[in-house]
């Protein structure tokens, strides 16, 4: 199965800063990652998929890019109710399978 | 908008079988299109696909379950269920039921866009 890491463990920022979350794939998996958004008592939330589409309703400071191993969510301008985990997918080989996750905290 | 809420017993001893299902509304499970999953978050580890099932019947299991997971479905409920058999402290986790689009062919995209909320199934003795 294809392991996913994610760096760093946890980020913490300032509101109006750039978030950069990084998540490597163990083989390529052209551009079938997914990014998901989940805070405490809550089930994960769909954020990108495809590596870069965003899902329905999401704002446009989330954007994912990167293709092959290396995949990037850029949180631009953070605000307080992006403090989360978020976590990566990789939807193209079975099993699916999702990476430990990126703590975003707010300072 | 759909909705999945999994239920269950939340508490299940060792060497016993693990039993949820998840009803969904404002959809049809039998109108197809669309793959029901479950998936996990043991605690302090990530989240784990479990399997799906399509409408017809059809599954796909994650090879480090298969041989202890089967999952059903039930149209005229509109439910799909989970059975974990042999469970130890390690099936301890949040279930959680999801829907994902069918792709092309017989399989999902998994990519999952509707989840329920987290259901804490804990085994103990």
């Amino acid at each position: 199965e294809t392991v996913m890491t994610q760096f760093p463990a946890t980020l913490s920022l300032f509101p109006g800063e750039r978030a950069t979350l990084s998540c490597r794939a163990s083989q390529g998996i052209t551009s079938n990652l997914a990014w998901y958004q989940q805070k405490p008592g809550q089930p994960p939330r769909l954020l990108i998929y495809g590596a870069s589409t965003r899902a329905s309703g999401v704002p446009a400071r989330f954007r994912g890019s990167g293709s092959g191993t290396e995949f990037t969510l850029t949180i631009s301008r953070l605000q307080s109710e992006d403090a989360a985990f978020y976590y990566c997918q990789q939807h193209g080989d079975k099993p699916p399978t999702f990476g430990q996750g990126t703590e975003v905290e707010i300072k | 908008q759909v909705q999945l809420q999994a239920s269950g017993p939340r508490l299940v001893k060792p060497s016993q079988t693990l039993s949820l299902t998840c009803t969904v509304s404002s959809d049809s499970i039998s109108s197809g299109g669309f793959y029901w999953s479950w998936v996990r978050q043991r605690p302090g580890k990530g989240l784990e696909w479990i399997g799906n099932i399509y409408h017809s019947g059809n599954t796909h299991y994650n090879p480090s379950l298969r041989s202890r997971v089967t999952i059903s479905v039930d149209t005229s409920k509109n439910q799909f269920s989970l059975s974990v058999t042999s469970v130890t402290a390690a099936d301890t986790a949040l279930y959680y039921c999801a829907r994902s689009n069918a792709a092309a062919g017989t399989d999902s995209d998994y990519v999952f866009r509707h989840w329920s909320p987290g259901t804490l199934v804990t085994v103990s003795s």
